[in-house]
């Protein structure tokens, strides 16, 4: 099992749709949870940090960490068609401690 | 700010052959990652660097690879002889923390 599980998808949404993307961890010693956006041909692009259990919210885009259930969600509202990207979830111990253990990915493509 | 840079972008070479990958990291960030990303994969960590120390290299094929970072800075990653499975793409990210990593676009190596 790996230590940051994420469906690949492909996910296709109309323009406009809320986005929930999702991940589950197995090492309940990860204390930071990132969103990472990766457009084609690109290097991966922070885009959401949170640390331990919460929400964060960043425009219309919302970060929720539940370490009860070590479920990692990333919801994106009125989604728009330069949102199209795949998206990785990662984790780690936080600081000097540990590596980002980044998901799979998964595929998002938003249709005008 | 300049971003992580990379070079080449893209490398296309035959089985055993050597190639070699730069990085130049964000300025004063210490922490210095190589990941290797296969398609459709999230990206999976090589080395990691603390300045010019090699903290962890435990996920390195060490028969095959190798990896320096002189004087704490810019960093090269290199391959000999390359394996048709070596084709990925490699990517070079730094960190001020270890939290929050900023990555460069990578360099997309194919091996035929």
């Amino acid at each position: 099992q790996k230590e940051v599980e994420q469906d690949p998808g492909p996910l296709s949404v109309p323009e406009g749709a809320i986005v929930s993307l999702n991940c589950t961890y197995s090492n309940s010693a990860f204390q930071y949870f990132m969103w990472y956006r990766q457009y084609s041909r690109k290097g991966p692009e922070l885009l959401m940090y949170t640390y331990s259990s919460g929400n964060k919210e960043d425009g219309r885009f919302t970060a929720q960490v539940d370490k009860s259930s070590k479920y990692i969600s990333l919801f994106i509202r009125d989604s728009q068609p330069s949102d199209s990207a795949t998206y990785l979830c990662a984790a780690n111990y936080g600081g000097s401690q540990g590596n980002l253990i980044f998901g799979k990915g998964t595929k998002l493509s938003v249709k005008p | 700010e300049a971003g992580v840079v990379q070079s080449p972008r893209y490398k296309i070479i035959e089985k055993k052959q050597p190639v070699a990958f730069w990085c130049n990291p964000i300025s004063g960030h210490n922490t210095l990652y190589w990941y290797r990303q296969n398609l459709g994969q999230g990206p999976e960590l090589l080395i990691r660097y603390e300045n010019e120390e090699a903290v962890d290299d435990s996920q390195l094929p060490k028969d095959r690879f190798s990896a320096e970072r002189l004087k704490g800075v810019d960093s090269t990653l290199k391959i000999q002889p390359a394996e048709l499975g070596d084709s990925a793409v490699y990517l070079c990210a730094s960190s001020l923390d270890g939290r929050g990593y900023t990555f460069g676009s990578g360099t997309r190596l194919t091996v035929v």
